[in-house]
């Protein structure tokens, strides 16, 4: 079956150091995107892509940057890890480019920068 | 720029009893929208989604929400709440029209049922 996966599941590091979440999708989907999910504010978009080489910012996408070398992968990076990017983070995928389908969600990575 | 409210960060019910989660949206011309479940520990799921076909959708495990454009509303119900059901709640919009297509998320409500 197809699915779309994130590692890792948890991951702890230090401030200052780089880090880079992935996440991979096996649906064939052209659009991906990342959020975070943080108490009080729900999920939030970081970085988004509606194909191959096609990257966009989202709302809070200070301190991360994506990449898109082909249709399954979407990896995140913090070039220099915070203390206020400890959150949840979830990769999804859609279908079309509307999205009307809805969402498919990752089950997380769950990052603490201490 | 959309917005979506949800009304009440935490929701009790007793088992059996009425659910019914509040989601109000802010947009000129009706939107898509759409109702997520995040369990414990795990990713989000589709509910249910309207799409400007029918008003009342329905959706998986019994659960149904209606959109009432003069109220800029979509709540979530379900007519009897099962143990099972305790999770968070996230709804979702996405314009209708060209020139935006990322979900926007309310921040959540978390069902909590009582046996």
């Amino acid at each position: 079956d197809a699915e779309i996966t994130q590692s890792p599941r948890h991951k702890i590091t230090e401030t200052g150091r780089q880090v880079t979440l992935a996440c991979h999708q096996t649906w064939n989907h052209n659009n991906m995107f990342w959020y975070r999910q943080d108490l009080g504010h729900g999920l939030r978009l970081i970085h988004y892509s509606y194909g191959v080489q096609d990257t966009n910012k989202g709302e809070v996408s200070d301190g991360y940057s994506v990449s898109r070398s082909n249709t399954e992968d979407l990896p995140l990076t913090l070039e220099s890890a915070a203390s206020s990017q400890t959150s949840v983070y979830f990769c999804a995928s859609s279908e079309h480019r509307d999205t009307i389908y809805g969402y498919t969600f990752g089950s997380g990575t769950r990052l603490t920068v201490v | 720029a959309q917005s979506v409210t949800q009304l009440g960060s935490h929701v009790s019910v007793s088992e059996g009893a009425l659910v019914l989660l509040r989601c109000n949206y802010s947009s000129s011309v009706p939107p898509y929208l759409f109702w997520y479940v995040q369990y414990p520990n795990q990713g989000l799921q589709l509910l249910l989604k309207y799409t400007s076909a029918a008003t009342l959708v329905k959706g998986i495990n019994g659960f149904e929400a209606e959109f009432k454009k003069s109220e800029t509303s979509f709540h979530l119900t379900k007519p009897s709440a099962h143990m099972s059901d305790a999770a968070e709640y996230f709804c979702a919009v996405l314009p209708s029209g060209a020139g935006s297509y990322q979900l926007t998320f309310g921040k959540g409500t978390k069902l909590s049922v009582i046996p």
